[in-house]
């Protein structure tokens, strides 16, 4: 069984540039969750995605957006990048949606904002 | 809105002693999950332990058991026999289980000394 993989492992990015993060979901898993996680905090939760829609999201502004793909795969999509931007970006998936489920977690994509 | 936390940044513990990190939250729900994740320094997180609300029973896992005090909205997390390995980040979460998205504490980092 394959886990969660996310590509790519880190990136450099200036300022105003747009962001397109990856993460392959573990086999049979239908749900996906992003998370930002800030050096030295806690996983902040973006949005979720089930069967190709979103179905909740946290405090984050437009800018931040997502897709789910029919394989399940997701991308996560950041534009006019800030400085605050960088962090580590967290991908989950799980059996089904709902925070009840446990959430399998990816190594994450490492994000450097210039 | 709910939230989580985690009051001790960093604690140590002999190897082969015992340790407990805290948690406490809040949310007015009364059907909850609350997880402890672990991440090791390779930053892939994994389930330590998990609680539902509804059950009186404490978990357990091996060595990992919690303090689950529900009127006192307390999570604590008790590590036996603690191992070298078990030196890692540790993330308190919440999900609802009508919710998207788990709520995360700070984190608290455990060192374990030879």
């Amino acid at each position: 069984e394959t886990g969660v993989t996310q590509s790519p492992t880190h990136l450099i990015k200036t300022r105003g540039q747009q962001v397109t993060l990856r993460c392959s979901s573990q086999s049979g898993h239908n749900t996906v969750s992003w998370y930002q996680q800030a050096l030295g905090q806690g996983p902040q939760f973006i949005f979720q995605y089930y069967r190709e829609e979103e179905n909740g999201r946290g405090n984050f502004p437009p800018r931040f957006s997502g897709l789910q793909f029919p394989n399940y795969s997701s991308e996560l999509n950041v534009n006019a990048l800030e400085l605050d931007d960088s962090a580590l970006y967290l991908c989950a998936s799980s059996l089904r949606q709902g925070a009840s489920n446990e959430q399998f977690f990816g190594p994450g994509t490492r994000l450097t904002v210039l | 809105a709910q939230t989580v936390t985690q009051s001790q940044p960093e604690m140590s513990v002999q190897e082969a002693e015992t340790v407990t990190l805290s948690c406490t939250y809040d949310t007015s729900e009364s059907d909850y999950y609350l997880f402890w994740y672990k991440q090791p320094p390779s930053r892939q997180m994994i389930l330590v332990i998990r609680q539902e609300a509804y059950k009186q029973q404490n978990a357990t896992e091996n060595r990992f058991s919690v303090n689950f005090q529900k009127a006192a909205k307390s999570f604590s997390l008790k590590i036996s026999d603690s191992q070298l390995g078990d030196a890692a980040m540790y993330f308190c979460a919440y999900g609802g289980r009508r919710t998207y998205k788990y709520i995360f504490g700070t984190g608290t980092r455990l060192k374990v000394l030879a």
